[in-house]
C-alpha cells in the first residue's frame, strides 16, 4: 500500500479482555514505532523495531503490553487484561531507515476499554 | 528530561485570518524540529522540517521559524481555511544514530477555523 495502515480502526473491549492491534508499515521501511496518544495530548513513545529486532521497549507502560514484528514487516501490539486507563489511540509509524528520518504515521486504532 | 511545550493549547480563529503557534523545547543536543498536522481521526502528517542551521521554512500557507539559540519555533498559518482545523504537533529530534526512537512530541495546539 501507499501508506501505513492499521487495524482495526476502532476497538471496544471489556475490562480484562486481551486485544491485538495490527500495523502494516510502508513496504521496505526498516524502522517501526508504536505510540500511545491520549485524548488532547501528543503521542507518547511505546516501543521501536529495527527490522524484526525490538531495540527499545522502554515506553511500554506495564508487562501487560507486548509488541512483536517477527518477519520485519507487519507488527502487532498486544495488550493483556485491558484496563480503563489503556483507553487511547495507538499510533504506528514507520521510517525508511534507522536513525533520524521522517516517520510516516498510520491512522491509529482507537481503543476504548469499558 | 527533554521537553517540548506548545502554546496555546487551543485556538479558534475566523476563516481567512492568520495565526501563529508556538513551540519551546529543551532537547539538547538538537538535530531537527518538525511540525506535524493531525486531522481528527488521522495520524500526524509532516508539514515542515528544520535543522539547527535553518531559520525559516515554508510549505504553502504554512511558514515555520526556528531560533536554535532560544530553543523556540513557531508555525505561522496565513489566510486560514476551514481545512486547517486540526491539531498541530511540534516534534524535536535529538542528535544521534538512534534518534528515531528518541523523538520528543509536544502536546499539540488544537486549531479550529470557523466560517
Amino acid at each position: 500500500g501507499a501508506g501505513v495502515s492499521q487495524s482495526p480502526r476502532y476497538k471496544v473491549a471489556k475490562r480484562g479482555q486481551d486485544v491485538a492491534l495490527r500495523c502494516d508499515p510502508i513496504s521496505g521501511h526498516v524502522s517501526l514505532f508504536w505510540y500511545q496518544q491520549a485524548l488532547g495530548q501528543g503521542p507518547e513513545f511505546l516501543t521501536y523495531f529495527q527490522n524484526e529486532a525490538q531495540l527499545d521497549k522502554s515506553g511500554l507502560p506495564s508487562d501487560r503490553f507486548f509488541a512483536e514484528r517477527p518477519e520485519g514487516s507487519v507488527s502487532t501490539l498486544k495488550i493483556q487484561r485491558t484496563q480503563q486507563e489503556d483507553s487511547a489511540v495507538y499510533l504506528c509509524a514507520s521510517s525508511l531507515t534507522a536513525g533520524d528520518n521522517e516517520q510516516f504515521f498510520g491512522p491509529g486504532t482507537r481503543l476504548t476499554v469499558l | 528530561k527533554n521537553q517540548v511545550e506548545q502554546s496555546p493549547q487551543s485556538l479558534i480563529i475566523l476563516e481567512g485570518k492568520n495565526c501563529t503557534l508556538q513551540c519551546n523545547y529543551t532537547v539538547s543536543p538538537f538535530s531537527n524540529l518538525r511540525w506535524y498536522k493531525q486531522d481528527t481521526g488521522r495520524g500526524p502528517v509532516s508539514l515542515t522540517i528544520m535543522t539547527f542551521s535553518e531559520n525559516t521554512k515554508s510549505n504553502g500557507r504554512y511558514t515555520a521559524t526556528l531560533d536554535a539559540d532560544t530553543k523556540q519555533s513557531s508555525l505561522h498559518i496565513t489566510a486560514s481555511q476551514l481545512s486547517d482545523s486540526a491539531s498541530y504537533i511540534c516534534v524535536v529530534s535529538p542528535r544521534g544514530d538512534n534518534a528515531g526512537n528518541m523523538l520528543t512530541f509536544g502536546g499539540g495546539t488544537r486549531l479550529m477555523v470557523k466560517p
